[in-house]
This record gives C-alpha cells, sequence and structure tokens, in this order.
C-alpha cells in the first residue's frame, strides 16, 4: 500500500499571502489530521477530518483551516501567512483509532 | 496538552539496549500509552502502544509498570538508524488527536 502522500514538500511564501496544502491518505482511511511542527512549540495538533467532518479541533487561530474531499482526500488552509507560520506541515491517516500513520510533510516557509 | 514527561536526550551504544522512560503520573484508567519516533525532518512513525500489559512487537518492547504512571521503551539492539526524537503519548481512543510532548532525543553512538 502506498503510504500518506503530502504536496508540495517544499513551499515558500511571503507575509500576507495564502496557502493551501494538500493531503492524500492510505487507502481505505477514513480519518486524516493535520499537525504543526516547530522547533519552539514542537508537534501541535491542528484539526482532525472524519468523512468530510471536522471532528477535533486544535488550538489554532481561524486563519487555519482545512476541509476533506468524498475520497478521503484532505486540504489545510492558511491565510494571511505570519512568519511565525514557518513549519512542517504533517498530514497523518488512520483507518481506527489505534494508529496514525504520518506523511512526510510539507515544509513552509515564509518570508 | 502533553501529559508525559521524558527526559530530553539520551545516548546509547550499537548493539545494546535502549531503555528510554517516560512518566505518565496522572494517565486514566481509560488512556493507552504510545510511543512514536521521529528520525529528522521525517513525519513520526509508530513503533507501538499499550493500555496495561507488556507488549513487544518486531520493532520494541513496551513495558507499563502496575500502577501505569510510567513505562519504557526498550530497543533490544540499537542501531545507528534508531537515533530519532522518541515521543511517549498518552491519549483516549475516543478522540482520535495525539498530543506529543518534546520527547526523548536518543543518539546511537559505533
Amino acid at each position: 500500500k502506498a503510504g500518506v502522500t503530502q504536496t508540495p514538500r517544499y513551499l515558500i511564501k511571503t507575509r500576507g499571502q495564502q496557502v493551501t496544502l494538500s493531503c492524500s491518505p492510505i487507502s481505505g482511511h477514513r480519518s486524516v489530521s493535520w499537525y504543526q511542527q516547530t522547533p519552539g512549540q514542537g508537534l501541535q495538533f491542528l484539526f482532525e477530518y472524519f468523512s468530510e467532518t471536522q471532528r477535533n479541533k486544535g488550538n489554532f487561530p481561524g486563519r487555519f483551516s482545512g476541509r476533506q474531499f468524498s475520497n478521503s482526500r484532505s486540504e489545510m488552509n492558511v491565510s494571511t501567512l505570519e512568519l511565525g507560520d514557518s513549519a512542517l506541515y504533517l498530514c497523518a491517516s488512520s483507518l481506527n483509532k489505534n494508529e496514525q500513520f504520518f506523511g512526510p510533510g510539507t515544509r513552509l516557509t515564509v518570508l | 496538552d502533553a501529559k508525559t514527561t521524558q527526559p530530553t536526550s539520551m545516548d546509547c551504544a550499537e548493539g545494546r539496549a535502549a531503555n528510554l522512560p517516560c512518566n505518565h503520573s496522572t494517565i486514566s484508567g481509560n488512556e493507552y500509552v504510545y510511543w512514536y519516533r521521529q528520525i529528522h525532518s521525517q513525519g513520526p512513525q509508530y513503533i507501538i502502544h499499550g493500555l496495561k500489559n507488556n507488549e513487544t512487537n518486531e520493532m520494541a518492547s513496551l513495558i507499563i509498570t502496575e500502577d501505569r504512571k510510567s513505562s519504557t521503551l526498550i530497543l533490544p539492539h540499537a542501531t545507528l538508524r534508531d537515533t530519532a526524537v522518541y515521543y511517549c503519548i498518552v491519549r483516549v481512543l475516543t478522540g482520535n488527536q495525539f498530543y506529543f510532548g518534546t520527547g526523548t532525543s536518543l543518539t546511537v553512538i559505533p
């Protein structure tokens, strides 16, 4: 089975712009979660989608949003980018609630 | 919020067992203990999880104390490729989010 894929792998944006990141889960997995990883804050949970519905949400501002499509693929969007949004954004998919399988991440740099 | 305490860093000689401790003194009865690791700049990788019994798989063993307030991840024969940050996480299965702490940076030394 192919693993979780994320595109793009690297991205450079400037302050004020918006960005959309994509995640394709493992085939058959209906849950997709997003995490932000920074050197200062570590790995932080953003939100989780299941069957096209947001099921859980972390403590992030409304500039961070996401959605999930009927084929379970998910996108996350960050609007009005700030320098502090520079991070590794990780997507994880799961079949059940036992374990999550992480993708390689998208490295976002905001200049 | 992370509910675990781990040492910041540890070293282990190649070929020896690596024992990574984790404190989770406020764990609830329905919370599981999970271990993930993250090799530099890659996504975290699942290692093992357990509720109260000791668990073993092809990667590692998980020893949970009887009071469940602490656990130890054991890599029986550490290799250089085991150098990574190891995260101990407690979670309930009703929620699908994982709260990662700061983890332990394990360095396997030749």
